[in-house]
């Protein structure tokens, strides 16, 4: 089952454009990870946050979270083609025993 | 310093028949999860192996069983192949006990049960 669920399911955006996602989850977290993936593939890591932070930044990344809200959102600025992917959010719970993945948004940016 | 590898990309099965699926981890790492991904879904944890044992199982059925072994790397086997059994496989690899902060993932096999 998903511990987590991203909105919007998809958006489609400009070049040079900010795209804004969010990610809603159910329990209690230990930590919240961005994942990127490309066409179906495999996944690559692109940010994680731990329970006690509230922002981080990584590039043209920002991530948000709040514990009290039960969500994330995940911030692209200045967005290029080549981060047109499926994104998706991914948590942890403090007892450590599984590792839930959202359902994901897909980001196209149109050139 | 090569990647996770899994092994083979595609695959093609019947029902009722049994597969194994290959991953060998990034260098360093000694941990290995499995995730089962259907078209426009998020992964779905299957397991996770640390030290040639399963730590932790998601919600899959005895049909799905593991191995890892003393190089760390992995296999996963599906026993009984069902039509609901296709998808795309992924393996991750990470470092520690924990195990679940920054894994790296290899690029999946295609799954297919006819």
């Amino acid at each position: 089952s998903q511990q987590g669920e991203e909105d919007p399911q998809a958006l489609s955006i400009q070049e040079g454009e900010n795209a804004t996602m969010n990610c809603s989850y159910k329990t209690s977290i230990n930590n919240l990870q961005w994942y990127r993936q490309n066409s179906g593939r495999g996944l690559v890591h692109l940010i994680l946050i731990r329970s006690n932070e509230r922002e981080k930044h990584s590039g043209r990344l920002r991530v948000t979270l709040d514990t009290s809200k039960k969500s994330s959102s995940l911030l692209i600025t200045a967005s290029r083609a080549a981060d047109t992917a499926s994104y998706f959010c991914a948590t942890d719970r403090p007892t450590g025993n599984q590792f839930y993945f959202g359902t994901g948004t897909s980001l196209t940016v149109i050139p | 310093d090569a990647g996770v590898t899994q092994s083979p990309t595609h695959l093609i099965k019947t029902r009722g028949q049994q597969v194994t699926l290959r991953c060998s981890p990034k260098s360093g790492h000694d941990t290995v999860s499995w995730y089962q991904q259907a078209l426009g879904q998020g992964p779905q944890f299957i397991f996770q192996y640390y030290e040639e044992e399963e730590r932790q199982r998601g919600n899959f059925p005895d049909r799905f069983s593991g191995h890892q072994f003393p190089n760390y790397s992995s296999e996963l086997n599906v026993n009984a192949l069902l039509l609901g059994d296709s998808a795309l496989y992924l393996c991750a690899s990470s470092l520690g006990r924990q195990g679940w902060d920054e894994q790296f993932f290899g690029p999946g096999t295609r799954l297919t049960v006819l």
